[in-house]
């Protein structure tokens, strides 16, 4: 079965201070990968993908993620974390080529001042 | 470019009343609507695709004739909980994705605000 897993439920981490948010997948076929973040009672926000081409994707306010094909992991990363960063990421890979997306179970970024 | 928009934002109705929550793609024809479920502190879990003009694919264990999907055009797709009851209270979250369109990656979603249902 095909599925995507963050084994923390929760990252810690102090502002200014580089975070990395886990990530692995089990897809058959080509990976395509999605880190979205959700913000308390709203929607998910897209910050970044992974098709094909380089391991190491940029997206929206700073964040990155690496693309590991040998850990099948695409780890979420960001340099200096902000307080702002806080709220609920979830990592997610297409299903099949239906275009149907699962998501892992979220993690939980908090950021202390 | 490619916003999703849900209405209404949160509903509190009584047991046995129906729902209807409506998402619409504002800039661009959505080909495709994905409907998912959020418990707190939990995952989305797809409830049901949609596509404009056919019927909709509900995953295992969704019960199509509780939870009505209508996908009348490019640009909406309503939800409709009916008889709703507590256990349906929940995080209702809908996404849109494109055939292709300037600007629009067709292999993205785009989700909208969501919608939070509780049933007294």
């Amino acid at each position: 079965a095909q599925s995507v897993a963050q084994p923390e439920d929760q990252v810690n981490v102090a502002e200014g201070n580089p975070l990395t948010v886990k990530c692995t997948y089990s897809v058959s076929g080509n990976p395509y990968l999605f880190w979205y973040v959700q913000y308390p009672n709203r929607g998910l926000q897209f910050l970044l993908k992974y098709i094909t081409g380089d391991n190491l994707v940029k997206g929206s306010y700073g964040f990155e993620a690496e693309f590991n094909k040998s850990q099948t992991s695409f780890h979420l990363k960001k340099p200096s974390a902000l307080v702002s960063d806080s709220a609920l990421y979830f990592c997610a890979a297409w299903r099949d080529s239906s275009y149907k997306l699962i998501f892992g179970s979220g993690t939980r970024l908090l950021v202390r001042p | 470019g490619a916003v999703v928009s849900q209405h209404p934002s949160w509903v509190i109705c009584k047991s046995g009343t129906s729902v209807k929550i409506e998402c619409r793609s504002l800039d661009f024809q959505a080909t495709t609507m994905f409907w998912y479920r959020q418990f707190p502190k939990q995952s989305l879990m797809l409830m049901a695709t949609s596509n404009e003009g056919s019927k909709a694919t509900y995953e295992q264990g969704v019960e199509k004739d509780k939870f009505l999907i209508n996908h009348a055009s490019l640009t909406l797709s309503t939800l409709t909980v009916t008889s709703a009851h507590p256990e349906d209270s929940s995080f209702y979250i809908c996404s849109a994705k494109t055939s292709g369109r300037a600007g629009i990656s067709y292999n993205e979603q785009f989700f909208g605000p969501g919608t939070r249902l509780t049933v007294l």
